[in-house]
């Protein structure tokens, strides 16, 4: 069976530090994989997907980056964090020319 | 600028009774659609789904309906229970890619 693991759960940052949060799927191959937001009131908010290895597509302009250095392995990073970067980050993934996502559990990150 | 829209966003309920959630889309394009629970601190799992060739699907307590001519689309929950509490999110895809909406949070009181 897939299983998709995400880390950490809880995060505190301070103001300028980088960010590393990493996801990684298992029991599949060639996943869809997406990096989505919930700030506080609001909705799910996707920031990132790949279709494959280096495929990184944003669909929203930030100050966070990611990559997919491996098949099944998604990283969502940023050089110096702003407040307005925290929020619940989740990871998801999906088959090709499916709809069903699988998500994560979650990192909420907390910059101070 | 948001495509998908739940208006309403929290919705409290007897046990026993129906809840009614509804959500609104702005994209035609978007031909399938979905539902998502939510419990603090863990990611959504899927609910229940409707393809845009269809108007209702059923699935237990669960039941979707879409009106695409309103571009809207609904779930109605019978009989709602404790363990609904939760967050609800709509959902829509356009070429695979998921656009949610804000939630809705569903409180059942005994």
């Amino acid at each position: 069976s897939q299983t998709i693991h995400q880390w950490p759960a809880t995060l505190v940052q301070p103001v300028g530090s980088p960010l590393s949060l990493e996801c990684t799927v298992e029991g599949t191959s060639n996943p869809n994989l997406y990096w989505y937001r919930q700030a506080a009131g609001r909705g799910l908010q996707l920031l990132f997907y790949s279709v494959g290895i280096g495929q990184i597509s944003s669909e929203v302009p930030q100050n966070l980056s990611a990559s997919r250095p491996q098949d099944r392995q998604f990283i969502l990073s940023s050089k110096k964090l702003l407040l307005s970067d925290s929020g619940f980050y989740l990871c998801a993934w999906s088959r090709t020319n499916h709809y069903g996502y699988t998500f994560g559990s979650g990192t909420r990150l907390t910059v101070v | 600028d948001q495509q998908v829209k739940q208006n309403s966003p929290s919705l409290s309920v007897q046990e026993g009774r129906i809840s009614i959630l509804n959500c609104d889309y702005t994209n035609s394009m978007f031909d399938y659609f979905l539902w998502y629970k939510k419990y603090p601190a863990e990611g959504p799992t899927f609910l229940i789904s409707i393809s845009s060739i269809k108007d209702k699907n059923e699935d237990g307590r669960f039941t979707v309906f879409l009106n695409k001519s309103a571009k809207h689309l609904s779930l109605h929950i019978v009989p709602s229970q404790p363990g609904d509490s939760a967050v609800y999110f709509c959902a829509a895809s356009d070429d695979y890619k998921l656009s949610f909406g804000a939630g809705t949070t569903v409180t059942v009181r005994a």
